[in-house]
Order: C-alpha cells, then structure tokens, then sequence
C-alpha cells in the first residue's frame, strides 16, 4: 500500500462548477496535511494545509480531514481556467519526520 | 522574502557523467530537503537535512548520489556517474520546521535529462 495515495485523473470540471480532489494515507499516527498545485513545467505552490479534523476555508478552497478514515480532501469552488493544474498531496510520516507527497491529480477546468 | 534559489535550470548530459546541483534555502530555514520528480509522478524525498546533520536518505542512490549541507545553510546534490533513469527534475525546499510539520518552500528545480 502506497503511503499517500490519489487519482492521477484527469479530472474533467465545467468553469464554476465545484472540483474535488482526494487523497487517502496509510499512516494513522500522520498529523500534517499539505495541498500543492502545480503548474505544467513549474515547481509546486502551497495552497492549503490542515492539522485539525474538519474543513478549513481559505477563498475559494476548502480542505477536509477525516483522521478516523485516514482521508483528506480539497474542493474549489467557482473552478477557473486558471485552476487547471495538477494537484499535490502531501502528508508527514509520524516516524520518519518526513513529507510524503501523492502522485498528483490532474486537474482541467473547461471554459 | 526571497525564496529558495536553485541552479543551474537545465542540465544536459550523457550517462556515466558527473552533474552537481546547488540551492540556497531561504533565509533562517533550518530543513532542507531534495526531491526527484519524474515526469507523471509526485516528488520522492532524496535526502533531509536538519541544520548540518541529515535526517533522511533512505531513498537516496547512495552508490552514485551524494549530498552535503555547507554550514548548514547552502547545499549541493551531486549524481555519479548518471544513468538515463535519473532524468528528472531535481527539487530543492526549505521550511521553517522539522519532522513533516511546516510547509515546504520549493526553488524552481533542475531539469536534468540523461542522454
């Protein structure tokens, strides 16, 4: 099983239609989450992170954690051209204090 | 803030041959980290450091990879000799914190293609 795990997509969504992402975990003692967007030939950004179950908003993004189901989930609102994009989860392994980032999803928001 | 500095961009070289790559984390940042990207996958940890001292190189090749913190601030991530499958961006990040806690600040990267 793989640490972090995603849908590599594509996910296909219609502008101003909402876009949700998931990712799940294996580490049940993990205890930071990270969202990265990461455009075609640019190195990663960070959107969001949570530490705490339940959502948290920033604008038009929104991440969910679900610790008991070892799931956390980003959703974007109002999708735009320009969110088109892969989208990078990341989460820290408790014991060997390092990062472990998802495969990415490809995002593509259709005008 | 000025952000993380990585050289060079790009990097061109036939397999059995040397490269080396430099970054300079951002100001203050104690953890340094090198990730491999592959094209289609997400960045893989090669090597963390903690100050000086690594935290992590379980996934670095350490038969042909090498890495070494000056001072604890700049570093420099070497491969040799290359081989076609290290074609990759090489990432460098800095955060504030340890142990997976605080984000990551990327650099721009290193694309290297083997021939």
């Amino acid at each position: 099983q793989k640490e972090v795990e995603q849908n590599s997509g594509p996910l296909s969504v219609p502008e101003g239609a909402i876009a949700s992402l998931n990712c799940t975990y294996s580490d049940r003692g993990s205890q930071s989450f990270f969202w990265y967007r990461q455009y075609s030939g640019k190195s990663p950004e960070l959107i969001m992170f949570i530490y705490s179950n339940g959502d948290k908003e920033d604008g038009r993004f929104t991440a969910q954690l679900n610790k008991a189901s070892q799931y956390v989930s980003l959703l974007i609102r109002d999708s735009q051209p320009s969110d088109s994009a892969t989208y990078l989860c990341a989460v820290n392994v408790q014991g060997a204090q390092k990062l472990v980032f998802g495969q990415g999803t490809r995002l593509t928001i259709n005008p | 803030e000025a952000g993380v500095a990585q050289s060079p961009r790009y990097k061109i070289i036939e397999k059995r041959q040397s490269v080396a790559f430099w970054c300079n984390p951002i100001s203050g940042h104690a953890t340094l980290y090198w990730y491999q990207q592959i094209l289609g996958q997400g960045p893989k940890l090669l090597i963390q450091f903690q100050n000086n001292g690594v935290v992590d190189d379980s996934q670095l090749p350490k038969d042909r990879f090498s890495a070494e913190r000056l001072k604890g601030v700049d570093s420099t991530l070497k491969i040799q000799p290359a081989k076609l499958e290290d074609s990759a961006v090489y990432l460098c990040a800095s955060s504030l914190g340890s142990g997976g806690g605080s984000p990551l600040h990327f650099g721009n990267g290193t694309r290297l293609t083997v021939t």
